[in-house]
């Protein structure tokens, strides 16, 4: 099946710090989605991306989907602690679900 | 507005025995389906569906039963539980499709097979 390379797999940041992820494939997509996923809970859809090249911000949070439509890279400014957890690319479409990459755990150190 | 539950939110299985995973949506949505998460392996989609009556198998979907008897409902279904299911399972709907407008997530259940 369709792989996703998802990368860093960790980061251990100072809270202020700005955090950058991204997440690469050999394959074309046309959809690109950001999750994140706090301990003991399901993932929570953070970004939707729908068009290459496009830029999208919630908050402090930017996505983009690249241009070449086989990355994506998510950008988190001013980290603060409740920013921990795992952050999670996915894509794909139509009805036959979602591929997910590994997942970038974010930890915040005081 | 509950949007995704999930029942129960724990479980300890033998291997051999059977169980049921209940999964139930309030918000009217067409596209249902199942993930199991396991450590370094992100997401896999086990079964999915795009409407009562109709279901589909995803990337790893051996071991596992579903049906869609109703919009609201889409059970998940282990007929004779093995160690290798030993997982966290989610949920997930949308209002059509897989990924238009992304996946609402319900809140895991996380089994453990001896």
């Amino acid at each position: 099946g369709q792989q996703l390379n998802q990368s860093p797999q960790s980061m251990f940041i100072q809270e202020g710090e700005d955090v950058s992820m991204n997440c690469t494939s050999s394959s074309i997509f046309n959809t690109w989605l950001w999750y994140k996923q706090d301990p003991g809970e399901g993932p929570v859809l953070l970004i939707a991306l729908y068009k290459a090249g496009e830029l999208t911000s919630n908050g402090r949070l930017t996505a983009q989907f690249g241009i070449t439509r086989k990355d994506s890279f998510l950008n988190i400014s001013a980290s603060i602690p409740s920013d921990v957890g795992i952050y999670f690319c996915a894509t794909g479409g139509g009805a036959d679900g979602l591929t997910f990459g590994k997942g970038t755990h974010l930890i915040i150190q005081p | 507005n509950a949007g995704v539950t999930q029942t129960p939110k724990f479980q300890v299985l033998k291997t051999g025995q059977s169980m049921t995973l209940q999964c139930a949506q309030d918000m009217n949505h067409e596209y249902m389906s199942w993930y199991r998460q396991d450590p370094g392996m992100g997401l896999r989609l086990i079964h999915y569906s795009v409407g009562a009556g109709i279901t589909d198998q995803g990337e790893v979907p051996n071991g596992y039963n579903v049906s869609r008897s109703t919009t609201e409902d889409f059970p998940l279904r282990l007929l004779s539980a093995a160690p290798s299911q030993t997982s966290v399972y989610f949920c997930a709907t949308n209002i059509a499709g897989a990924s238009l407008g992304g996946q609402y997530f319900g809140p895991g259940t996380r089994l453990t097979v001896l």
